[in-house]
């Protein structure tokens, strides 16, 4: 079973306008962490957001917000204002356990296109 | 330099050529990871090491070496690979253990081309 899933593949939304990009999950362990990276088509992954299993509070950062409901089991990313240069993949992924040496495992994408 | 730095950016080898992969970071973490990322497939987790040591190999190829001389270098040796090799390989640095440990901070990758 897919451990993330992300079923946008491409997403269009107008300048100056708020985007939701959904992301789904899949954990037996109660400890985990939840993350939103941006890859433009430079290549390089960009760390945006991060939500704590155990943190009360949605996590915000700047336009970004992570709108996370815990029994649904759904992560979305929020981001507010877009500008031409949101334009990218996002990826969602997840950290099972809080030790260092759990990698993360990422979701397919989305891609973003802000149109002016 | 900060960050994380992947070189070559761009690399194309024949199937029977031996070239290396190589990240460094200066962002004094010690734990360093290789992906690969394939077209239209999630990334994919090749290896993890954790304090120079490899803790983590997630059924590569034996075409796939890494290799950790120390905690800012990581390297990805190849040999006798085959075309569906191909792909971006993103390196990715994070702390061991603790807070920091939450974020991997990524290269730009080296996009990979298997003639």
């Amino acid at each position: 079973a897919q451990k993330i899933t992300q079923t946008q593949p491409g997403m269009f939304v107008q300048e100056k306008e708020a985007v939701t990009l959904d992301c789904t999950y899949d954990t037996s362990d109660p400890s985990y962490g939840l993350f939103w990276y941006k890859q433009p088509s430079s290549g390089e992954m960009i760390f945006l957001i991060y939500q704590g299993s155990y943190d009360q509070q949605n996590a915000t950062e700047g336009r970004y917000s992570l709108n996370f409901q815990k029994a649904r089991k759904s992560a979305n990313l929020v981001i507010s204002a877009s500008q031409l240069g949101d334009s990218a993949m996002y990826f969602c992924a997840m950290r099972e356990g809080f030790t260092g040496r759990r990698a993360l495992t990422f979701g397919s994408g989305t891609r973003l296109q802000v149109q002016p | 330099e900060t960050g994380v730095t992947q070189t070559p950016r761009h690399l194309v080898m024949g199937m029977t050529n031996k070239k290396s992969l190589k990240c460094e970071q200066h962002l004094g973490h010690n734990a360093m990871y290789w992906y690969k990322q394939s077209a239209k497939k999630p990334l994919e987790l090749m290896f993890v090491y954790s304090l120079e040591e490899r803790v983590e190999n997630n059924s590569v190829p034996s075409r796939f070496s890494p290799e950790c001389p120390n905690s800012s270098h990581l390297f990805l040796h190849l040999h006798t690979l085959q075309p569906e090799d191909s792909a971006l390989y993103l390196c990715a640095s994070s702390q061991a253990g603790g807070a920091g440990a939450n974020v991997l901070t990524f290269g730009a990758g080296s996009r990979l081309t298997v003639l």
